[in-house]
């Protein structure tokens, strides 16, 4: 199965770096995804990893330990813009069913 | 433009009634999705589909009902046997290549009277 796990909220300050954690269970998996979502909009795609390591997209990087079973977002220069829920996604098995963790709420401050 | 489109954006249900949500999408894609969130959770599967005429149960699938008659649509329906069936609705699409992300419409948000 997908159980993922993220923090429920978090609070950074306006120009400073966030790391958001994931943790999932590896049964089946084959790549994990980050989303953004503004509440009482769709989630929109960020990044995606399917091997170890760092992907870094502008000012967000998302890491991945597939033997730890972990996976971290990394926003820096922080906007307020960025006040979102993030959401981690798993995708595992052959039909491709992609589970979504309960989201990371990030209120940025000035 | 190519996009994945539900309607309608609002929806009343009243007991014991079944209501039909709908999703189509231009983009030619594979796979699609069914979620509902909750205020303030994350996104919950409720049926998903690689190919027409096959779906397959998420984790929560009872009291709702999918069909996947042609690959651009993906119709949900919430029955009367869904006690609790008032949230935020969201349909998704991708290529089935491991690697595509979702695409995501702009919801559907089921309410009871």
């Amino acid at each position: 199965g997908q159980n993922i796990d993220q923090p429920t909220e978090m609070t950074a300050t306006e120009g400073a770096i966030v790391q958001i954690n994931c943790t999932y269970q590896t049964s089946g998996f084959n790549g994990l995804f980050w989303y953004q979502q503004h509440a009482g909009e769709a989630p929109t795609f960020l990044s995606y990893n399917v091997l170890d390591g760092l992907e870094e997209k502008g000012r967000f990087s998302s890491f991945l330990s597939r033997s730890k079973g972990y996976s971290y977002l990394l926003l820096k220069e922080l906007q307020m813009k960025d006040s979102a829920s993030y959401l981690c996604a798993g995708s595992s098995g052959g039909y491709q069913k992609v589970t979504f963790g309960t989201g990371t709420k990030l209120q940025v401050i000035p | 433009d190519g996009g994945i489109t539900q309607s309608p954006k609002y929806l009343f249900r009243k007991e014991g009634q079944n209501v039909t949500l709908s999703c189509e999408q231009n983009l030619n894609h594979d796979a699609m999705y069914w979620y509902r969130q909750d205020p303030g959770q994350g996104l919950r599967l409720i049926y998903y589909s690689q190919i027409v005429n096959d779906f397959q149960k998420g984790d929560i699938a009872e009291g709702y009902s999918v069909s996947r008659e042609k690959k651009e649509s993906f119709p949900l329906t919430v029955t009367s046997a869904q006690k609790n069936p008032t949230a935020f609705y969201l349909c998704a699409s991708r290529f089935s290549s491991s690697n595509q992300p979702q695409h995501f419409g702009d919801g559907t948000r089921l309410s009871i009277l």
